[in-house]
């Protein structure tokens, strides 16, 4: 079974600066989607950012960007330029495409992100 | 993406009762998803609802207690049944993209049971 560990329960950081939240996932197979996932306090669940394991591209969205390293298993992601509103839980998510269990998104314990002015 | 709603947004219940959580789609989806995220925790998935089909359980969720209705594409409902305190989560819809490449979530619902 696939596991993901964050292992930073919270972390800060100061607005306009850059932080970056790690993701470590455990599997044995060589195609699947990762993705990270913001919820604020209003606890809708928003999709932040989705790296396929086929690309070695890291994915990009404005602000948003990961580091992808297959071979380590790592997914970390990085915000730049942070604002108030980056201020949420941030979880790390796997998506197996075994039809067996496809669509089962496994989810890290999340990391806690503040932002202080 | 996909517009998720949810009803209710919350709820307090009295132990021993039931609860039915709505999930609406605003576009025909062939999967849909149920959550539980226990206070503090992260996500756990209940079961997967296709319709016309069974709803598939994960390993430690059975179907008398948590029954789930698929009745077309584009809702669903989650019953939790006969609550005790420690049902006290948040409940989640989600569905997958057209492509199968994302899921989406809907805004939850609070559950308090006393």
């Amino acid at each position: 079974a696939q596991t993901v560990t964050q292992s930073q329960p919270e972390m800060s950081v100061q607005e306009a600066e850059t932080v970056t939240l790690s993701c470590t996932y455990d599997t044995s197979e060589s195609d699947y989607y990762l993705f990270w996932y913001k919820q604020p306090p209003s606890r809708q669940m928003i999709l932040v950012i989705r790296q396929e394991a086929y690309k070695q591209q890291n994915a990009t969205e404005n602000r948003f960007s990961v580091n992808f390293q297959k071979a380590a298993k790592s997914f970390s992601l990085k915000i730049s330029d942070s604002q108030l509103g980056d201020a949420a839980m941030y979880f790390c998510a796997y998506r197996s495409l075994n039809t067996g269990t496809a669509s089962k998104l496994t989810f890290g314990t999340g990391t806690r992100l503040q932002v202080t002015l | 993406s996909a517009v998720i709603s949810q009803k209710p947004s919350r709820d307090i219940c009295q132990r021993g009762t039931s609860l039915t959580i709505q999930c609406q789609v605003d576009s025909q989806v062939t999967m849909m998803f149920w959550y539980r995220q226990q206070p503090g925790q992260s996500l756990t998935l209940i079961a997967t609802a296709n319709q016309g089909s069974e709803a598939t359980y994960e390993s430690g969720f059975v179907i008398d207690k948590f029954p789930i209705s698929r009745p077309n594409l584009t809702f669903s409902t989650l019953t939790v049944s006969n609550m005790s305190p420690e049902d006290s989560s948040i409940y989640l819809c989600s569905v997958e993209s057209q492509a199968g490449e994302t899921q989406y979530f809907g805004p939850g619902t609070r559950l308090l049971v006393l």
